[in-house]
C-alpha cells in the first residue's frame, strides 16, 4: 500500500461546477499537506499547502484537511477550463530537510 | 526570467548509453531536488542537495549520479541507461526551512530505445 493514495480519475466536469479532489495517507507523520496543480508537459507549481488540521481558503480554492481521518481535499469552485490540469497532493512530516511524498495525481478536464 | 532551468528538455538515447542532465536555479534557494515521473504522472524523490552537500539519497540505481557544484545547480548523471529509465526528470528547488514549496523546472522528458 502506497503512502498517499490518490485517485488517478480522469474527472472531467462542466465550467462553472464545483470540483473536490481527495487523497488519503497513512503516516500520521505528516504535518505539511500540499497541492500542486500540474499542466500537460509543464512541472507541478505549488498552489497552497496547510499545517496539521484545518482549511485555508484562497480565491476559488479551499484545502482541507482532516488528521483524525487521515484525509485531505482541494475544492476549486466555480471551475474555468483553465482549471484543467493534473493536480497532485503532497505531504512531508515536520523538521528540515523534509521529504515530499506525492500522491499519483488526478487529472481534471473542466469542460466550456 | 526562468527560475528553475533544465536543459535538455528532450533526449532520445540507446539503452547503455551514458547521459547527463543539468539543472539551474536562479532564486537563490539552498535546497535542489531530482525527481522521476513515471508514465502515470508519479513523482518520486531521488536525490536532495542542501549547500551542495547530499541530504536525501533514496532507493536509486548507483547508475545515477547526482553532481552538485554551487547551490544554484544540481546535475544528474547517468550510466549504462536502461529502457526502464525512460521518465521524465523533474528538478526543483526550494529554502531548506520551505521544502514544502518547491519550485519544478520544466522537465526532461527521457526516452531510452
Amino acid at each position: 500500500q502506497k503512502e498517499v493514495e490518490q485517485d488517478p480519475g480522469p474527472l472531467s466536469v462542466p465550467e462553472g461546477a464545483i470540483v473536490s479532489l481527495n487523497c488519503t495517507y497513512s503516516n500520521s507523520a505528516f504535518q505539511y499537506f500540499m497541492w500542486y496543480r500540474q499542466y500537460s508537459r509543464k512541472g507541478p507549481e505549488l498552489l497552497m499547502y496547510t499545517y496539521s488540521s484545518g482549511n485555508k481558503e484562497d480565491g476559488r480554492f479551499t484545502a482541507q484537511v482532516d488528521k483524525s481521518s487521515k484525509y485531505i481535499s482541494l475544492f476549486i469552485r466555480d471551475s474555468q477550463p483553465s482549471d484543467s490540469a493534473t493536480y497532485l497532493c503532497a505531504m512531508s512530516p515536520s523538521g528540515s530537510a523534509r521529504q515530499l511524498t506525492f500522491g499519483s495525481g488526478t487529472q481534471l478536464t473542466v469542460l466550456p | 526570467d526562468t527560475a528553475v532551468s533544465q536543459t535538455p528538455k528532450y533526449l532520445v538515447t540507446q539503452m547503455g548509453n551514458d547521459k547527463s542532465i543539468k539543472c539551474e536555479q536562479n532564486l537563490g534557494h539552498d535546497t535542489m531536488y531530482w525527481y522521476k515521473q513515471d508514465s502515470k504522472k508519479f513523482l518520486k524523490i531521488m536525490f536532495s542537495y542542501n549547500n551542495k552537500e547530499l541530504i536525501i539519497n533514496e532507493t536509486v540505481p548507483n547508475r545515477f549520479s547526482p553532481k552538485s557544484p554551487d547551490k544554484a545547480h544540481l546535475n544528474l548523471h547517468i550510466n549504462s541507461l536502461e529502457l526502464g529509465d525512460s521518465a521524465v526528470y523533474f528538478c526543483a528547488s526550494s529554502h531548506l526551512g520551505s521544502s514544502y514549496e518547491q519550485y519544478f523546472g520544466p522537465g526532461t522528458r527521457l526516452t531510452v530505445t
